[in-house]
């Protein structure tokens, strides 16, 4: 089974800072990775994945997360965050040729201050 | 094309009762995947279901709870003789295939036990 572990509960940051939402995962074997978004009282919202390929993936609204296998990390990142950003936001893990269950993080709540 | 449908989005229960929620995957997808998100905590996985079939139940509790995804109709998970601890959101996902790299995930039933 997978451990996904986002170390930072709360982060509140001020409008236009930028930002970086940690998480780092146990698996020895291949996986997918994924930066989910939910906002309040809503479902999750895929925000980001990496599959294969280049490590650094981006979604369409400026947020970033690179892959590192040698640190086992998959690390959210935005230049300059707006108001709008405020929400929870989780990482998942998925196993590579078993990917029938998702596993995820605790969530990181991402307050924006303006 | 229509998401992930949940229904109730919202559903309270007095201790005893039975709890009927009820998913419809996105069009195409046969395959179906309950989660519970505790208060302030990541989702976990309970139930991983195809038409007909359970596939993976490795996360539901022994007790009480029950899920089918019949071959006509929405997936329904079952929770009979409601406790206070049962109080959580319920996401169900799908996806078009087995070993998927992405889920769709639904808006979420919030249960709230009297």
């Amino acid at each position: 089974a997978q451990s996904v572990t986002q170390l930072d509960s709360q982060v509140p940051v001020f409008e236009e800072a930028p930002v970086e939402l940690r998480c780092n995962y146990s698996s020895s074997v291949s996986v997918y990775l994924f930066w989910y978004v939910q906002y309040p009282n809503q479902g999750l919202q895929l925000l980001l994945k990496y599959l294969s390929g280049s490590t650094l993936v981006e979604s369409i609204n400026g947020f970033e997360a690179e892959f590192n296998k040698s640190q086992t990390s998959f690390h959210l990142r935005k230049p300059s965050v707006h108001i709008s950003d405020t929400a929870e936001y989780f990482c998942a893990v998925s196993e590579k040729n078993t990917g029938n269950q998702f596993y995820f993080g605790t969530g990181t709540s991402l307050t924006v201050i303006p | 094309n229509a998401g992930v449908m949940q229904n109730p989005r919202h559903l309270v229960r007095r201790r005893g009762q039975e709890a009927r929620l009820r998913c419809s995957p996105m069009k195409g997808h046969s395959h179906v995947y309950w989660y519970r998100q505790l208060p302030e905590e990541g989702l976990k996985f309970m139930v991983y279901l195809q038409k007909e079939n359970i596939i993976d139940e490795s996360g539901m509790p022994k007790e009480r709870f029950s899920a089918e995804f019949p071959k006509e109709g929405p997936s329904i998970l079952r929770i009979q003789q409601v406790v206070r601890g049962d109080s959580a959101a319920y996401f169900c996902a799908s996806s078009p295939r087995q070993n998927t790299d992405t889920q769709y995930f639904g808006p979420g039933t919030r249960l709230t036990v009297l």
